[in-house]
């Protein structure tokens, strides 16, 4: 299994460019999500989805879009970077959708993403 | 005000020391606490996931859920160079499962 992969690991957008993140998993796994990680701030949840279909918005959604065609995909658009975007985005996984399941969630290895 | 707070450290203990790391938060909600350790540059990994109050086990390391006061601890027993990482506490609450709330981390290093 090659877990959770994202794509690219680097980027840099000038301001207004778009973009998307990618993000895969091959574990079958229901949930997934978009993280950032800024200095100080810890990880703050952009959206996440519990299966095929299904996206909801976490704490900052705002700049960001998702989907979720398949269960294997997750990815993330920058509609028109700004500077306040500049982060590290991490993508996750985990098989359970509820509390009452097992619920691990399992990291990609991040983009770092720079907007000029 | 956030709803989970975490002191960023840096911590820095002499190896075989105890590591004690610590969050507080705002929303009695919360049911579901996890703590994740993540290397420089790397995702973070799951160590430790508890429910509601009490204390859980693993090796080292030691989790506990104090709701009264809204408080979780971590504790880490003979600390070793590798246990050096930051330390991120996250929690969620049954009504909103998924939207999981992350402290800010604390940076931890264990000297030899």
């Amino acid at each position: 299994n090659a877990g959770v992969t994202q794509t690219p690991k680097f980027q840099v957008l000038k301001t207004g460019q778009s973009m998307t993140l990618q993000c895969a998993q091959d574990m079958n796994h229901e949930y997934m999500s978009w993280y950032r990680q800024d200095p100080g701030m810890g990880l703050r949840l952009i959206h996440y989805s519990v299966g095929a279909g299904i996206t909801d918005q976490g704490e900052v959604p705002n700049g960001y879009n998702v989907s979720r065609s398949t269960t294997e995909d997750f990815p993330l658009r920058l509609l028109s970077a700004a500077p306040s975007q500049t982060s590290v985005y991490f993508c996750a996984s985990s098989w359970g959708t509820s509390p009452y399941s097992y619920n691990e969630q399992f990291f990609g290895p991040g983009t770092r993403l720079t907007v000029l | 005000q956030k709803e989970v707070e975490q002191d960023p450290g840096p911590l820095s203990v002499p190896e075989g020391a105890i590591v004690s790391l610590n969050c507080t938060y705002s929303n009695s909600a919360f049911q579901y606490f996890m703590w994740y350790r993540q290397y420089s540059r790397k995702g973070p990994e799951l160590l430790m996931y508890t429910y509601s109050s009490g204390n859980k086990e693993d090796g080292r390391f030691t989790a506990q859920v104090d709701k009264s006061s809204k408080y979780i601890s971590l504790f880490i027993r003979d600390s070793q160079p590798s246990d050096s990482a930051t330390y991120l506490c996250a929690m969620s609450a049954t009504d909103s499962w998924g939207k999981f709330q992350f402290g800010a981390g604390t940076q931890v290093v264990v000297t030899p």
